[in-house]
């Protein structure tokens, strides 16, 4: 079954560490976005890419960084410059711009 | 900015009982498409319903619909006959519709729905 995958499903980071986010997709979708969300809020867009090799910021981008090499993949690095990393992660992939985002079961990173 | 509001955090129901969600947003686009999304306990987020601005008609999906007014910049959805699967976080977004290439989604705050059996 076509689907996003995204791991690991937890993940703990220790003080100064980077951390890195799995993201993969088999829906041959061209588009894919990487949202934050915290207890009690919605998704904010930290980094979305259209086409492999191009990227743009979202909303929250600093602290984090990514790749996109290949259509399959988006992985996420969470940067020791992000201060407050606890959170939830979900990556979301589709046809394009107004279609709708297929989710991932998400990443739940905490700080040791 | 686009901003979307979803003024109830919290909402219930009776199971089998209609329940309707609202969702405002703000902008100054005549074309963009809004979604409601549905987040249950295990996190995933799963598409509900999609409206396009440019259709008048509001979309319908099985007991999932929406009361959609353009004017008002309102997007409602109403839930009939309600189980207790659908109970949830849910979310409103909009996405104008452009060809600038920087459009990205934006989400509500979300409403968390519970169904009493």
């Amino acid at each position: 079954d076509g689907g996003i995958t995204q791991s690991p499903k937890y993940l703990f980071r220790k003080e100064g560490q980077n951390v890195t986010l799995s993201c993969e997709q088999n829906l041959n979708h061209d588009a894919m976005y990487w949202y934050r969300q915290d207890p009690g809020q919605g998704l904010r867009l930290i980094y979305y890419s259209q086409i492999v090799n191009d990227f743009q910021k979202g909303d929250i981008a600093e602290g984090y960084s990514v790749s996109r090499e290949k259509k399959e993949s988006f992985p996420l690095t969470v940067t020791s410059a992000q201060k407050n990393p606890t959170a939830f992660y979900l990556c979301a992939s589709s046809l394009g711009r107004y279609q709708p985002q297929h989710f991932g079961d998400g990443t739940r990173l905490s700080i040791l | 900015a686009q901003t979307v509001t979803q003024s109830q955090p919290e909402m219930s129901v009776q199971e089998a009982e209609t329940v309707t969600l609202s969702c405002t947003y703000d902008t100054s686009e005549s074309d963009y498409y809004l979604f409601w999304y549905k987040q249950p306990p295990s996190r995933q987020m799963i598409l509900v319903i999609r409206q396009e601005a440019y259709k008048q008609q509001n979309a319908t999906e099985n007991r999932f619909s929406v009361n959609f007014q353009k004017a008002a910049k309102s997007f409602s959805l109403k839930i009939s006959d309600s189980q207790l699967g659908d109970a949830a976080m849910y979310f409103c977004a909009y996405i104008r519709g452009s060809n600038f290439g920087n459009e990205k989604l934006t989400f509500g705050t979300g409403t968390r729905l519970t169904i009493i059996p």
